[in-house]
């Protein structure tokens, strides 16, 4: 069974712009969640979302922003990209929203803002 | 709130010696705790997880972990370390109860000596 597929893989961008991650979980997954990860604040939780609407979300501002569609792919937006918006965001899926269920990862895709 | 805290950023150890990362957490009541593995330019790869039950739980590539309620710690261990386990660590804490939104300690980078 596939992973978890994030594209692109990397990404360069200037501040300002708006840019647009894309992650495919595995088959029959139906829950997928969005981290950033940075060497400042370590990994953060942005958002997950289970059958098309996002029941959680982190502390993040409005510029970032996610949707999930009817067959599980996710994107997640971000507008008005600031320098500190540059790092790993990382895509997980997983069967279910619970705790129970392992969330797997996919290989991230690296945002640098210039 | 919940937190999670890695004393160590580093840890070196020569391949065969013994390991034990430290993790410690903050959390109300019994929680869902995790310990995940990166290597470079990958994603997470889940280890091991503690839900509930026997507190000393058994994980991948050779790698335990044990729940210490008292000491509100989850240290996770392995008995001879090889040199592909060089990469890093992270604990995560989260609810037991409802969706799951985790919360990730800064991680401890594992070095490798031959």
């Amino acid at each position: 069974k596939a992973g978890v597929t994030q594209t692109p893989r990397y990404l360069i961008k200037t501040r300002g712009q708006q840019v647009t991650l894309s992650c495919s979980p595995i088959s029959g997954h139906r829950s997928v969640s969005w981290y950033q990860q940075t060497p400042g604040q370590g990994l953060q939780f942005l958002f997950e979302y289970f059958s098309e609407t996002q029941r959680n979300k982190g502390n993040f501002p409005g510029r970032f922003s996610g949707r999930q569609f009817s067959n599980s792919r996710s994107e997640m937006n971000v507008s008005t990209l600031e320098l500190g918006d540059s790092a790993l965001y990382l895509c997980a899926s997983s069967l279910g929203q619970g705790a129970a269920d392992t969330q797997y990862f996919g290989p991230g895709t690296r945002l640098t803002v210039l | 709130a919940q937190s999670v805290t890695q004393p160590d950023i580093h840890i070196t150890v020569s391949e065969g010696a013994s390991l034990e990362l430290r993790c410690n957490y903050s959390y109300g009541a019994t929680p869902y705790l995790f310990w995940y593995v990166q290597s470079p330019g990958q994603g997470l790869q889940l280890l091991l997880k503690y839900f509930s039950g026997d507190t000393l739980v058994q994980g991948i590539k050779g790698f335990e972990a044990e729940f210490k309620r008292s000491q509100s710690s989850f240290n996770l261990r392995k008995p001879s370390v090889h040199w592909s386990d060089a990469a890093e660590y992270f604990c995560a804490v989260g609810p037991s109860g409802g969706s799951y939104i985790p919360t990730f300690g800064r991680g401890t980078s594992l070095i490798v000596h031959p």
